[in-house]
């Protein structure tokens, strides 16, 4: 079926450090997303990438899409506490009527 | 615009009981979708409309009905609640089946 997979389940870092969590599909996908859950909140989008190779950046966080639209990260630089929260990838899939399906999400802790 | 809104926040059932949890939406989105969140498990699609009066099964779809009879609202329902039911749900609306706008979830027990 069609399943996005997503590691780390969680992680814990020091407030500073740097934090990755990586997004792979075994089919390709017609474009990603990433959205951040706080404690006890509700997803919110962060961003969509949609072509090929495509980077993107907000501030300390940086999005990557793959060249073959299969797999994506995001990248936290120098983390601090408010990025604590839970972190998923959704991808589209093109070949099965644009399903949406999310990534099981990444857990971020931070430590000050 | 209050973007989309859930009732109740909080809800808890005994086994057996139905019950309804209400979804809005005041973007004029025509895509809506509930899901469920378990720990570990990430959001998992239960049912989805594509517009007022059409509706279909995501991937945990049995247990729970909906119906969509105007673009706004896209109730979801319980039939005989079940403590595999225990969860955080959360409506979603989007204009294209991509970016999606959640609402603040409903966080049901089932004893």
């Amino acid at each position: 079926g069609q399943q996005v997979m997503q590691i780390p389940q969680y992680q814990h870092v020091q407030e500073g450090e740097d934090f990755t969590t990586y997004c792979n599909s075994s089919t390709t996908l017609s474009n990603i997303q990433w959205y951040k859950q706080r404690p006890g909140g509700h997803p919110v989008f962060l961003i969509q990438l949609v072509k090929s190779g495509e980077v993107k950046k907000q501030k300390r966080l940086t999005f990557q899409f793959g060249e073959a639209k299969k797999n994506s990260s995001l990248h936290i630089t120098a983390t601090q506490t408010t990025d604590v929260g839970t972190y998923f990838c959704a991808g589209n899939f093109m070949e099965y009527g644009n399903k949406l399906v999310f990534g099981a999400g990444t857990i971020l802790r931070v430590k000050s | 615009n209050a973007g989309v809104t859930q009732t109740p926040k909080f809800q808890v059932l005994k086994t057996g009981q139905s019950m309804t949890l209400q979804c809005a939406q005041d973007m004029n989105h025509e895509y809506m979708s509930w899901y469920r969140q378990d720990p570990g498990m990430g959001l998992r699609l239960i049912h989805y409309s594509v517009g007022a009066g059409i509706t279909d099964q995501g991937e945990v779809p049995n247990g729970y009905n909906v119906s969509r009879s105007t673009t706004e609202d896209f109730p979801l329902r319980l039939l005989s609640a079940a403590p595999s039911q225990t969860s955080v749900y959360f409506c979603a609306s989007s204009q294209n089946f991509r970016v999606q706008y959640f609402g603040p979830g409903t966080r049901l027990t089932v004893t």
